[in-house]
């Protein structure tokens, strides 16, 4: 079973862009959570999705955004980019929300640089 | 609100050594424990969990921590390190009955093997 997919793994915008990152779960899963990873701030929560529904948001501006679709496949969208933006975005996916005890399992990330 | 503290930023053992990671939590209520590991330039790759049933808990490539309640600690250990084991080290906690199943994350420990 292929695992989860993030596109594009490199991103380099300028300030004031916006972004959109995409991720494909694994088959099956419906849950699909982002994070992100800086060096100084380490990895953070930024939003939670299962069947199209955002179910807990992190402590984020509201420039990050995202969605998800019917085939749980989820997007996420950085308005007005800022340096500090820059990071590598983490995306997880289980089969049932995270509330439950399933396993996340993490795509290899999409490298963000904001110059 | 719980929260993960991770001691020392970077460890160094030998090849063949005991692998020690050590995490404290802090929650005020019951929380699942887990320890994830990252590669250079991956995701993260989830070695073991804890959600409240056997607390000495078996994970992959040999790993294995225990859930102490009076210590509030969750510790990753491994006999006898392989110099494949090198890479950051991350313990997150969640508590999914209350705020979903968000992952918290230490700043996290990287591991050097030496051989």
């Amino acid at each position: 079973k292929a695992g989860v997919t993030q596109t594009p793994r490199y991103l380099i915008k300028t300030r004031g862009q916006q972004v959109t990152l995409s991720c494909s779960p694994i088959s099956g899963h419906r849950s699909v959570s982002w994070y992100q990873q800086t060096p100084g701030q380490g990895l953070q929560f930024l939003f939670e999705y299962f069947s199209e529904t955002q179910r807990n948001k992190g402590n984020f501006p509201g420039r990050f955004s995202g969605r998800q679709f019917s085939n749980s496949r989820s997007e996420m969208n950085v308005s007005t980019l800022e340096l500090g933006d820059s990071a590598l975005y983490l995306c997880a996916s289980s089969l049932e929300p995270t509330a439950s005890t399933d396993t996340q399992y993490f795509g290899p990330g999409t490298r963000l640089t904001v110059l | 609100a719980q929260s993960v503290t991770q001691l020392g930023s970077h460890v160094s053992v030998s090849e063949g050594a005991l692998v020690l990671l050590r995490c404290n939590y802090s929650s005020s209520v019951p929380p699942y424990l887990f320890w994830y590991v990252q590669y250079p330039n991956q995701g993260l790759q989830l070695l073991l969990k804890y959600t409240s049933a056997a607390t000495l808990v078996k994970g992959i490539n040999g790993f294995e921590a225990e859930f102490k309640k009076s210590e509030t600690s969750f510790h990753l250990t491994k006999p006898s390190a392989h110099m494949s084991d090198a890479a950051e080290y991350f313990c997150a906690v969640s508590v999914p009955y209350i705020q979903g199943g968000k992952l918290i994350f230490g700043q996290g420990t990287e591991l050097s093997v030496k051989p």
